[in-house]
């Protein structure tokens, strides 16, 4: 199985920051997604072919990498994005997901 | 807009197995190419558990592929999960997400709100 790993486990950041999370993957993979779970909810597809936003998406959001190094980047923090954000890979079945990053407000 | 939405036995005995159901409304199932089940343990992250794909071909977690099956019933509009020998590590919340798959593109783009299932002994 592809593992994923991501950077850092949590992050505070003050609103209209920056938070910058990695994924890590242990082979390379040319297929990886960006998902937000805010608490309660199902995770939110935010990010296809590690740059492509969803329909909808705010443009603060954006991906980046390629091989083995993605990172998802928000700029300018805002209160909504509080959430957990997850990578997943579709290079190879099984599509494992990163273990999550929790965004909190500083 | 496509809804999905599972539904099944929200309390399952060790051993036994468990069947789920995600009926699909709004769109007709055919219309998606692919369908994906994830799970997520109780504070923990998420774990894809399988996909199908339109012709019926699946793919499993390694870990539940000797437990687990996925189908669809197009008739029905709706896809099935069925775990078996379930496990107190079987409680989780199970999600079925539609899913493109076509030329390095790949998304789960509609996610059902989630069923959760636990596991007693």
């Amino acid at each position: 199985d592809i593992v994923l790993t991501q950077s850092p486990d949590s992050l505070a950041v003050s609103l209209g920051e920056r938070a910058t999370i990695s994924c890590k993957s242990s082979q390379s993979v040319n297929c990886l997604g960006w998902y937000q779970q805010r608490p309660g909810q199902p995770p939110n597809l935010l990010i296809f072919r590690t740059s492509t936003r969803k329909s909808g998406v705010p443009d603060r959001f954006s991906g980046s990498g390629s091989g083995t190094d993605f990172t998802l980047t928000i700029n300018s923090l805002q209160a909504d994005d509080v959430a957990v954000y997850y990578c997943q890979q579709c290079y190879a079945a099984p599509r494992t997901f990163g273990p999550g990053t929790k965004v909190e407000i500083k | 807009q496509v809804h999905l939405q599972e539904s099944g036995p929200g309390l399952v005995k060790s051993s036994e197995t468990l069947s789920l159901t995600c009926v699909v409304s709004g769109d007709s199932i055919s219309d998606y190419n692919w369908w994906t089940w994830v799970r997520q343990t109780p504070g923990k992250g998420l774990e894809w558990v399988g996909e199908i794909f339109q012709t019926g071909k699946t793919n499993y977690s390694p870990s539940l592929k000797s437990r687990v099956t996925i189908s669809v019933d197009r008739s029905m509009n709706h896809l099935s999960l069925t775990l078996t020998s379930v496990t107190a590590a079987d409680t989780a919340t199970y999600y079925c997400a539609s899913t493109y798959m076509s030329s390095g593109s790949y998304r789960l783009d509609h996610w059902g709100q989630g069923i959760r299932v636990t596991v007693s002994s």
